[in-house]
C-alpha cells in the first residue's frame, strides 16, 4: 500500500510568518494530492488539493507545491493567523480511490 | 445541501457490547468510505462502499467489523463485541463517483469502550 511520510510533527511559527509542511510519498501512479485541516475534535475540512498533471497551486494565503519525479508535496502557508492553529494532513490518492494520509503537523500560530 | 452526517457523535459502550455508526452521504454522492483516527494520529482507511456493494475493505479487521450501505438508508459500520482498542473517532467520507477523488468528511463518531 501506499506510504505517506509527513514532516514536521509539530510547527510553531509567529503571527505574519510563513508555515511549510512536507510529504512524501510512494506509490509512483498516485495522481491526487489533498490536505486537510482539522480543528480539535472537528471533521477534517479539505483546504486545497493538487492533481498530478499540475505542478502548483495557489488559492489565496494557501499554496501547494508537487514534484512528481521526487514524489513530494509541501502545503506552504503565508501570513499565518492564529486561526490557522490545527492540525494540518497530507493524503495521497492512487488507483485504488482510497485516501492514504499522512500522520498530521500540529500547527501553532503564536500571537 | 446538507453535508455528511454522521450519528451518533458519541457513543460509548461496554466490553462486548456491539457499535452501529451511521453515515448519510452528501446529496448526490453514491461512494462512501470509511476511516478510523486514533489519538493524536492519522485516519486510517477501512472500507469503501457503493450503494449495494463493497468495493475495498481491505482496511477493515477481518473479525468484529462489517459494512453496508444499502440501496435505501445510511451506510453502517458495524463493531461487534468491542474491546477498549476499537475506541477511536471513525469518520465517514463521501465522493460523487471513484472518476471524482474529492473526498467530503462527516462529523465523525467518537467511540469511547469502557
Amino acid at each position: 500500500g501506499e506510504n505517506v511520510e509527513q514532516h514536521p510533527s509539530t510547527l510553531s511559527v509567529q503571527e505574519g510568518d510563513s508555515a511549510v509542511i512536507k510529504c512524501t510519498y510512494s506509490d509512483s501512479a498516485s495522481n491526487y494530492f489533498p490536505w486537510y485541516k482539522q480543528e480539535l475534535g472537528k471533521r477534517p475540512q479539505l483546504i486545497i488539493d493538487i492533481r498530478s498533471n499540475v505542478g502548483e497551486k495557489k488559492d489565496q494565503r494557501i499554496a501547494v507545491t508537487l514534484n512528481k519525479t521526487a514524489k513530494h508535496f509541501s502545503l506552504h502557508i503565508t501570513e499565518t493567523q492564529p486561526e490557522d492553529s490545527a492540525v494540518y494532513f497530507c493524503a495521497v490518492r492512487s488507483n485504488d480511490y482510497k485516501l492514504s494520509f499522512g500522520a498530521g503537523t500540529t500547527v501553532t500560530v503564536r500571537a | 445541501n446538507a453535508g455528511v452526517m454522521q450519528n451518533p457523535r458519541h457513543l460509548v459502550r461496554r466490553r462486548g457490547q456491539e457499535a452501529r455508526l451511521r453515515c448519510s452521504p452528501m446529496k448526490g454522492h453514491s461512494h462512501v468510505y470509511w476511516y478510523r483516527q486514533l489519538p493524536e494520529e492519522g485516519l486510517k482507511f477501512m472500507v469503501y462502499l457503493q450503494k449495494e456493494n463493497i468495493i475495498d475493505e481491505s482496511g477493515m479487521p477481518k473479525e468484529r467489523f462489517s459494512a453496508e450501505f444499502p440501496k435505501e438508508g445510511p451506510s453502517i459500520l458495524r463493531i461487534q463485541q468491542v474491546v477498549r482498542g476499537d475506541s477511536a473517532a471513525y469518520f465517514c467520507a463521501s465522493s460523487p463517483s471513484n472518476l471524482q477523488e474529492t473526498q467530503y468528511f462527516g462529523p465523525g463518531t467518537r467511540l469511547l469502550v469502557l
